[in-house]
């Protein structure tokens, strides 16, 4: 079955210090690769997707993602964080055999300033 | 302009009551669908439609049937609601079902005392 998972679900930060938050997914066909960010009381933002070509991708604020296909991973990676980052961000999983967008779980991020 | 648009934000309702969802968009997009985020933030998708039929129907019982009456509107009606119904229902739309990314409505957070 199609699934998606994030290894941190709550990340504690202080300010300027580096993100990475994990996700894995397990389907062996082709894959869209997302990373959505809700800030507090909103709704679900794209940060970055990757469709194909350079696995490393770039986002908005400053986030960038690598898609490792070896590893079924796609983690996201920011150098230096600022409180503003402080959100709930989800991994997603679009399979074009499904049809469906899987979400992980989520991960909590919460920056200290 | 509103993308994605869904009314109302806030809903409180008593169980066994049966209640609506509405949902627009205005992206011209093929395919919408509902999520459920529970409270734990966890998203899971419950149904998604394209160009008003139902092509993903997850495990989600009956008492929840949506209705696409034009490819821009999918509405979600729930009946005889549970307390476990509580969460927040997230409406999406994407333009095609591959090498796409979705686009999320601000969601509808339903509390059922």
């Amino acid at each position: 079955a199609q699934s998606v998972s994030q290894h941190n679900h709550h990340v504690i930060l202080s300010e300027a210090a580096s993100l990475e938050l994990g996700c894995n997914y397990s389907y062996g066909g082709t894959v869209n690769l997302f990373w959505y960010v809700q800030y507090p009381g909103q709704h679900l933002q794209l940060l970055l997707k990757y469709f194909s070509g350079d696995p490393l991708v770039k986002g908005i604020k400053g986030f960038e993602a690598e898609f490792i296909k070896s590893k079924f991973s796609f983690n996201l990676r920011k150098p230096s964080v600022q409180w503003s980052d402080t959100a709930e961000y989800f991994c997603a999983v679009f399979s074009s055999n499904t049809g469906k967008l899987i979400f992980g779980q989520g991960t909590t991020l919460q920056v200290k300033p | 302009d509103t993308a994605v648009s869904q009314t109302p934000k806030y809903l409180v309702t008593q169980m066994g009551n049966d209640k609506s969802i509405k949902c627009e968009q205005n992206l011209g997009h093929d395919t919408m669908y509902w999520y459920k985020q529970d409270s734990k933030k966890f998203l899971k998708i419950m149904f998604s439609y394209n160009n008003k039929e139902l092509i993903i129907n997850e495990t989600v019982p009956n008492r929840f049937s949506p209705k696409s009456p034009d490819k821009a509107h999918l509405n979600l009606h729930i009946n005889s609601l549970e307390l476990g119904d509580s969460a927040v229902y997230f409406c999406a739309s994407s333009q095609e079902r591959e090498n796409t990314e979705a686009f999320f409505g601000q969601g509808t957070r339903l509390t059922v005392v």
